[in-house]
């Protein structure tokens, strides 16, 4: 089992700033299957990055993704109020079930 | 648009069963592999439960492999979770989600709560 440990678990920073998010893997995982969620107060998780840096559909380009072998980050530049959410990274391969989570970021937009 | 609704969750006693649903619309469903995730305040997002497009393949998280079964009905658009022997570690909200590249779309989330 890979475990995803991600940091800082609590982020503030103020509008127009940039975050800089990272997850560290237990143990080296394949850039196609690295993953970033975004999970705002009352909602359910919604995809930004998959593949390690592709955006999903419809994610603004203030949001990127990089990172190899067991360092990934999440970079959200030009903070908006609406940025603030909890971040999760994700194994989600190869083989189906090796799908693991981190323990999320908590972005706070102050 | 892709929609994924789940419903059937509750308050169940400790022992007891309960069987989730997720109406999926919007899109080809039998294409699509689909799983369950559940998150509770402790534990966070925790994946419990996959199948493929056809059924033919299906995998458990060991928390849950032996007590949840997974299953899907293609003609009707749906997936269903049955719980059996529910304790209180698996009170959460459970999410139905989508499988392409990654877990691209997400339900609201049905919440079941084991308690006596």
């Amino acid at each position: 089992e890979t475990v995803l440990t991600q940091s800082p678990d609590t982020l503030s920073l103020a509008p127009g700033e940039r975050a800089t998010l990272s997850c560290k893997a237990s143990q080296s995982v394949s850039s196609s299957y690295l993953a970033w969620y975004q999970q705002r107060p009352g909602q359910a998780p919604r995809l930004l990055i998959y593949g390690t840096s592709t955006r999903a559909t419809g994610i603004s380009d203030r949001f990127s993704g990089s990172g190899s072998g067991i360092d990934f980050t999440l970079t959200i530049t030009r903070l908006e109020p609406e940025d603030s959410a909890v971040y999760y990274c994700q194994q989600f391969g190869p083989s189906p079930g090796m799908y693991f989570f981190g323990q999320g970021t908590k972005l706070e937009i102050k | 648009e892709v929609l994924l609704v789940e419903s059937g969750g509750s308050l169940v006693q400790p022992g007891g069963s309960l069987r989730l649903s997720c109406a999926a619309s919007g899109f080809i469903f039998r294409s699509y592999n689909m799983n369950w995730v559940r998150q509770t305040p402790g534990k966070g997002l925790e994946w419990i439960a996959y199948i493929s497009s056809s059924g033919g393949a299906i995998h458990y998280a060991d928390s849950v492999k032996g007590r949840f079964t997974i299953s899907r009905d293609n003609p009707n658009n749906s997936v269903y979770l049955q719980m059996n022997s529910l304790r209180p570690e698996d009170t959460a909200l459970y999410y139905c989600v989508r499988y392409y590249a990654s877990f691209d779309y997400w339900g609201q989330g049905t919440r079941v709560t084991v308690s006596s």
